[in-house]
């Protein structure tokens, strides 16, 4: 079984720039979430998609961030305008069925954001 | 409110020796998940057990072990006969229901086994 899928591994911008990352969840897993991994920190919720509806956004900075999952499958985070705090490593998970980790998260390899 | 705290920042051994990494956590809930993760240098976060507040039985698999104690709050995480790709940073979560499905973190503790 292929695990979750994330790209780009890496990525340079300039602050006030835009990027958008992308995920592939593992196949028939319903649930879908996005977290923000400071260095030397835990990783931190940004956003949960259950299926294609959004669960759970309450940490995400809605006025640059935003993300997506249109066909419960897929999904893409944007910031836009980007800042030098934003660097950070943008870790994508999945679990199966119904919300919640007693439905085990498992994590991409994350994209790594370097904001200059 | 919820908090899990792991006060190990970095630790290192030398091979063969064991470790264990602490985790204390607070909940106000009865119900409630924790969770131990490994995050390698290639960054992915690897699940290595889930535990929910009602099974206070240890969990041993292979060289690992978990020691969960509701009285003290804690769930440490045991390592025996270290090895040298047990490197990585080792990360606790807590799951409680009354913050929907949300994973509280750890700052995680860096383990460094040195050959």
């Amino acid at each position: 079984e292929a695990g979750v899928a994330q790209s780009p591994r890496y990525k340079i911008i300039e602050k006030r720039q835009s990027v958008a990352f992308w995920c592939n969840p593992i196949s028939g897993h319903a649930t879908l979430y996005w977290y923000q991994q400071i260095l030397g920190q835990g990783p931190k919720l940004l956003i949960q998609f259950q299926n294609n509806g959004v669960v759970d956004d309450s940490q995400l900075p809605k006025d640059r961030f935003s993300a997506e999952r249109l066909k419960g499958v897929d999904s893409t985070l944007k910031i836009q305008p980007a800042k030098l705090e934003d660097s950070a490593v943008y870790l994508c998970a999945s679990s199966r069925g119904r919300s919640g980790p007693v439905q085990t998260q498992y994590f991409g390899p994350g994209t790594r954001l370097l904001v200059l | 409110a919820q908090k899990v705290t792991q006060a190990q920042t970095e630790i290192s051994v030398v091979e063969k020796e064991d470790v264990t990494l602490d985790c204390v956590y607070e909940t106000r809930d009865t119900t409630y998940y924790l969770f131990w993760y490994k995050q390698p240098p290639s960054g992915e976060l690897v699940f290595l057990i889930r535990r929910n507040s009602f099974d206070e039985q240890n969990e041993i698999s292979g060289r690992y072990s978990w020691n969960f104690q509701k009285s003290t709050s804690s769930f440490n995480f045991t390592i025996t006969a270290s090895q040298v790709v047990d490197s990585a940073v080792y990360f606790c979560a807590l799951y409680q229901e009354t913050s929907g499905s949300r994973l509280t973190f750890g700052e995680g503790t860096q383990l460094t086994v040195n050959p």
